[in-house]
């Protein structure tokens, strides 16, 4: 399986709203609810910020939300703060007990 | 408390094997799902393939067959992952990570393991 398509970046100023895309195919996200999102700060282990497409683990502000629309997942970030500058990763089950990541963004709040 | 606590860098040279662990630990659950993830330098993530924690029976990513072992000593709860006939491009940080089941997210993972291939 191919990995994902994402942006290789993204950015906005503080309190403004970003969006990242997170394009796969029917075989991956268009074809299943399991999508995540990962945040990672180098030299850190990456955090789960999303699961399944749009739900929120306890503990993630819910300033970030997640949605997909036919084969392409989101991840927004609302009212951004300088912490949330990081790389972020989806991942989306690909059928066939495999897992596929995307390329990564790397979100710069300015 | 779940934690997972990989083995320490490695310098390897090429051609050689080298074999990462990733122990866990506080994990209640008596299955689970053990990832390994690598990140090369200057890189994104990249799936290498889970081994289930109850049948030990490994799922290899595209283009990680072959060189790369999944394996796991149940008793120990420990996972490794081995890799032999090392290249260049093997250098990378090694993650493992779990989740519950091959559908659920990434909940815990290690702090990454570097390994380095150098002559």
């Amino acid at each position: 399986q191919s990995a994902l398509t994402q942006p290789p970046s993204a950015s906005g100023s503080p309190g403004q709203s970003v969006t990242i895309s997170c394009t796969g195919t029917s075989s991956d996200v268009g074809g299943y609810n399991y999508v995540s999102w990962y945040q990672h700060h180098p030299g850190k282990a990456p955090k789960l910020m999303i699961y399944e497409v749009s739900k929120r683990p306890s503990g993630v502000p819910d300033r970030f939300s997640g949605s997909k629309s036919d084969n392409t997942a989101s991840l927004t970030v609302s009212g951004l703060q300088a912490e949330d500058e990081a790389n972020y990763y989806c991942t989306s089950y690909a059928g066939s007990n495999s897992l596929v990541f995307g390329g990564g963004t790397k979100l710069t709040v300015l | 408390q779940v934690q997972l606590v990989q083995s320490g860098s490695e310098l390897k040279k090429p051609g050689a094997s080298v074999k990462v662990s990733c122990k866990l630990s506080g994990y209640t659950f008596t299955t689970y799902a053990m990832h390994w993830v690598r990140q090369a330098p200057g890189q994104g993530l990249e799936w290498m393939g889970w081994i289930n924690g109850y049948t030990r029976n490994p799922t290899y990513g595209q283009g990680f067959a072959g060189r790369f072992v999944l394996s796991l000593d149940t008793s120990l709860r420990t996972a490794y992952l081995q890799i032999s006939s090392l290249k260049a491009d093997d250098t990378a940080v090694y993650f493992c990570a779990t989740s519950g089941t091959i559908l659920s997210p990434f909940d815990y993972w290690g702090q990454g393991t570097l390994v380095t291939v150098s002559s």
